[in-house]
């Protein structure tokens, strides 16, 4: 089955730097990769996702690229801000009717002001 | 924007009793899943559901529990004896395939077995 793996487990940057988040998934009939934010407590929000037949992706701040050769995707975060604090999950899944996301161990991330 | 709703947020439960967590999908998904998170770790499948049947289970889906649709807008997920390591956030969600294939999390129940 399909096995995502995560990178770093904590990420600390300075408030306007940039953060990177690094995933890894193994099976090549995966399709749809989505990143999830989770605040302390709450639920996982999506907040950008991204189908194998784009390369990459971007919404204000935030950006994800797909590298289907090599299997790895990542989120690229611009300008943080303290409120983009959380911890972030990566997810893999076969776009097919009703397929589950495998999740990555999730990232936490801390924007120092 | 459409929600899905969980009940309730917080359950805390005796080892070995039932527990049933509750959950309204969005009204005109048509997919439904359990996901739990232990916490600090990352959220894991546990099962989902379409036509009224399990479509998929995982390893952790075991004869404890069971899933069901009662009526037309609730989804059930049943832990018949709980166990100390069923302690966990659940979370239910919802999709559609024809909504830009758009997961939609509750906002889960923490369930605490002592």
């Amino acid at each position: 089955g399909e096995n995502v793996e995560q990178h770093p487990s904590t990420l600390s940057v300075q408030e306007g730097d940039s953060a990177v988040i690094k995933c890894t998934y193994s099976d090549s009939a995966s399709n749809y990769f989505p990143w999830y934010k989770q605040e302390l407590g709450k639920r996982p929000q999506l907040i950008i996702d991204i189908r194998s037949n784009v390369g990459e992706k971007k919404d204000q701040r935030i950006a994800v690229t797909l590298n289907k050769t090599a299997k790895h995707f990542s989120l690229h975060i611009t300008e943080t801000q303290p409120e983009d604090s959380a911890v972030y999950f990566c997810a893999a899944s076969r776009l097919e009717y009703g397929n589950k996301l495998v999740f990555g161990a999730g990232t936490i991330l801390r924007v120092k002001s | 924007e459409p929600e899905v709703t969980q009940t309730p947020s917080h359950q805390v439960t005796q080892m070995g009793q039932e527990v049933i967590l509750r959950c309204v999908p969005i009204s005109n998904h048509l997919y439904f899943y359990w996901y739990r998170q232990i916490l600090g770790q990352k959220v894991e499948f546990l099962v989902s559901f379409y036509n009224n049947e399990i479509s998929e289970k995982s390893e952790i889906f075991d004869d404890q529990f069971s899933v069901e649709r009662p009526d037309g807008s609730n989804f059930t997920l049943k832990i018949r004896s709980t166990k100390l390591e069923d302690s966990a956030m659940y979370f239910c969600a919802s999709s559609d395939f024809l909504d830009n294939y758009g997961y939609t999390f509750g906002s889960g129940t923490r369930l605490t077995v002592v």
